[in-house]
């Protein structure tokens, strides 16, 4: 199954500004998703990051708040920009087995974000 | 709205209990997964189930699929301290790539 190597592993940001998420995979990968972790809970798709095209948001996330980039079939980056407190969560990237769905996604360590 | 509700939230138990662990949905999926999370890591895949009423063991774990494909359930027999960690199901919807997670139940098993 694929490596992924996110950085950063945790970040102390002040409010206002942005923090780009870096996820490097060590295989060519079709599909790249990017999940949020809030504090206690579970995982929820923030988008799917398409290599050469827009990424697809899920319901309740924009473009402008998560500015997402795959410049390749191997890397992508996940900025969340403007920050505030609530912003504070455990970030993921995830990655489609090449074989099929079924034989799980690979994930990230996370980035752990910590807004003050 | 979470498509998929697990139930219990929280399980603490003693090592050597059993316990069963739920992924309720309205939502039919083409396969419902089940991963382990641990803090500091990510998700880890623990099983797939695809056809309705399919049941797979693995060791200690048992995992059920629904005749309908809209729920799940995991079993664990004598829980041990190693298997403490957050549990997720999760489904992929239809013709998707999607993965939708569950609400999560974290287990707590005491020595």
């Amino acid at each position: 199954s694929a490596v992924i190597s996110q950085k950063p592993s945790r970040d102390i940001c002040q409010r206002g500004t942005s923090l780009t998420i870096q996820c490097q995979v060590d295989s060519q990968v079709t599909m790249m998703f990017w999940y949020r972790q809030q504090p206690g809970q579970s995982l929820t798709l923030i988008a799917t990051a398409n290599q050469g095209s827009e990424a697809t948001y899920e319901s309740g996330f924009v473009i402008d708040k998560f500015p997402i980039s795959r410049p390749n079939l191997t890397f992508s980056t996940l900025t969340v920009s403007n920050l505030s407190p609530e912003d504070s969560s455990i970030y993921l990237c995830s990655v489609r087995p090449r074989l099929g769905a079924q034989r799980g996604y690979t994930f990230g360590s996370g980035t752990r974000l910590t807004v003050v | 709205t979470q498509l998929l509700e697990q139930s219990p939230q929280f399980l603490s138990i003693q090592e050597g209990e059993n316990l069963t662990v739920y992924c309720n949905s309205s939502s039919v999926f083409s396969s419902l997964q089940w991963y382990r999370q641990e803090p500091g890591e990510g998700p880890v895949l623990l099983v797939t189930v695809v056809t309705g009423g399919e049941v797979k063991k693995l060791k200690r774990l048992t995992f059920q699929f629904g005749d309908a494909r809209k729920d799940s359930s995991l079993h664990i027999t004598a829980a041990q301290p190693g298997d403490t960690g957050l549990y997720l199901c999760a489904g992929l919807k239809t013709n998707t790539d999607k993965l939708i997670f569950g609400t999560g139940t974290r287990l707590q098993v005491f020595p």
